[in-house]
Order: structure tokens, then sequence, then C-alpha cells
């Protein structure tokens, strides 16, 4: 069974850092391609990060300059590092595997976590 | 980047409703589209990839058609549990960009 468990969310100040991770089990990180969305409260889905299987990264403009997506394989967990928090990036965040990408296209979200909350906030 | 609108954005229909929402690309994105549910509180969870293939698990009632620029998913006879608000999403380019939703409310 595949397992995405997001943490590392919590209360941070306007301007801080914060790193969330999500511990899969179920699959391997390092063969899929990871991706994080995230929820602001009472709006849609907004597309963050991914990371491929090869090492390639990739953002949305929102939050290029500032977020960085980096795995560890021994520990089969995907991270997104988050600097210069501001308001508009509280949040739920979710992590979700998409199977398959080309250099181009990538699929589909077919597993995802429970998200982790971000609150920035003075 | 590729905008992705949805239509309506909420409706209100009856037990036995057939539901449509549509979702239009501001550019061609071939069969790149697919479609969440999500219901309160929770992860949204796939029920259609590649426009109208059905993730293994979702029932039949939900069906998916359109290629190009204009998508549709379609519920054939909706009920009680389908409460929930509907995103489509591209996965054409980078950045990979969802609709803003369709809440479906019952009567």
């Amino acid at each position: 069974e595949v397992q995405l468990v997001e943490s590392g969310g919590g209360l941070i100040q306007p301007g801080g850092s914060l790193r969330l991770s999500c511990a899969a089990s179920g699959l391997t990180v390092n063969s899929n391609y990871m991706n994080w969305v995230r929820q602001a409260p009472g709006k849609g889905l907004e597309w963050v990060s991914v990371i491929y299987s090869g090492g390639s990264t990739y953002y949305a403009d929102s939050v290029k300059g500032r977020f960085t997506i980096s795995r560890d394989n021994s520990k089969n967990t995907v991270f997104l590092q988050m600097n210069s928090l501001r308001t508009d990036d509280t949040a739920v965040y979710y992590c979700a595997r998409d199977p398959y990408c080309s250099s181009t296209t990538c699929s589909f979200f077919d597993y995802w976590g429970q998200g982790t909350l971000v609150t920035v906030s003075s | 980047d590729i905008q992705m609108t949805q239509s309506p954005s909420s409706l209100s229909a009856s037990v036995g409703d057939r539901v449509t929402i549509t979702c239009r690309a501001s550019q061609s994105i071939s069969s790149y589209l697919n479609w969440y549910q999500q219901k309160p509180g929770k992860a949204p969870k796939l029920l259609i990839h590649g426009a109208s293939n059905l993730q293994s698990g979702v029932p039949s009632i939900f069906s998916g058609s359109g290629s190009g620029t204009d998508f549709t998913l379609t519920i054939s006879s909706l009920q009680p549990e389908d409460l929930a608000t509907y995103y489509c999403q591209q996965t054409y380019s980078t950045p990979l960009t969802f609709g803003g939703g369709t809440k479906v409310e019952i009567k």
C-alpha cells in the first residue's frame, strides 16, 4: 500500500524559513515524479514544484527562487525548503506522486498525502 | 502558462441528476487533462486521467471526454456522496495548472 506522509508545517513569521517533509512508503521516490501542491484556506489547488526521477526540478513562478525541492533516497523522503515566506504562502501543502513525466509532459497525481498546514503570520 | 477555466464555479443538483462540468484550456493540451474530486477536509482524489480514462476503483458513473482545449466531466447519476469540489488539471506543460474548481451541492 502506498502512503505519503507530510510533516513540518506550523506557524512561522513572514520572512522565515520552514522545511516540509514527505515520507513515502510503498513506492520509491527516486523512481517517481514527486510533486508539492498547495491549497490556501478556502481556495483552489495550486501546483508548487516537481522533482523528476532523474533529479530535474521545476517550480511555479510564485515560489521560484524562494522554494527548493529535494529528496533523500536513503530515507525515501522528499523535502520542500521554503525561504522568505510570505503571508500568501499560507496553505495546506500536499505531496503527490506522478508515475511518469517526459521532458515536456507529465501524467497524473494518483497518490496524495494528507497535507500539512503552513501558516505565515506575525 | 496554460490557464484552465472551469464552469460553473458551483452547482446544485438533485440525487439521480446528470451533472456536467466543463474545463477549457487557454491553448491545446491534447488529452493531458485530469479530473480530481476533493471532499471537505480531505486530499484530492484522482477520478479521470488522460481526459477519458477512469482511474481504477472509481465508480463508472464518472466519465470524461474532450481533447484539445475543451473537456467535460460527467456524473451520470448524482449520489449524496458526490458532494465535493471537482478540479481539472493540465499536465501538458509546466507549470502544471488546475482549474478553479466546481463545487457540487445536493439539493
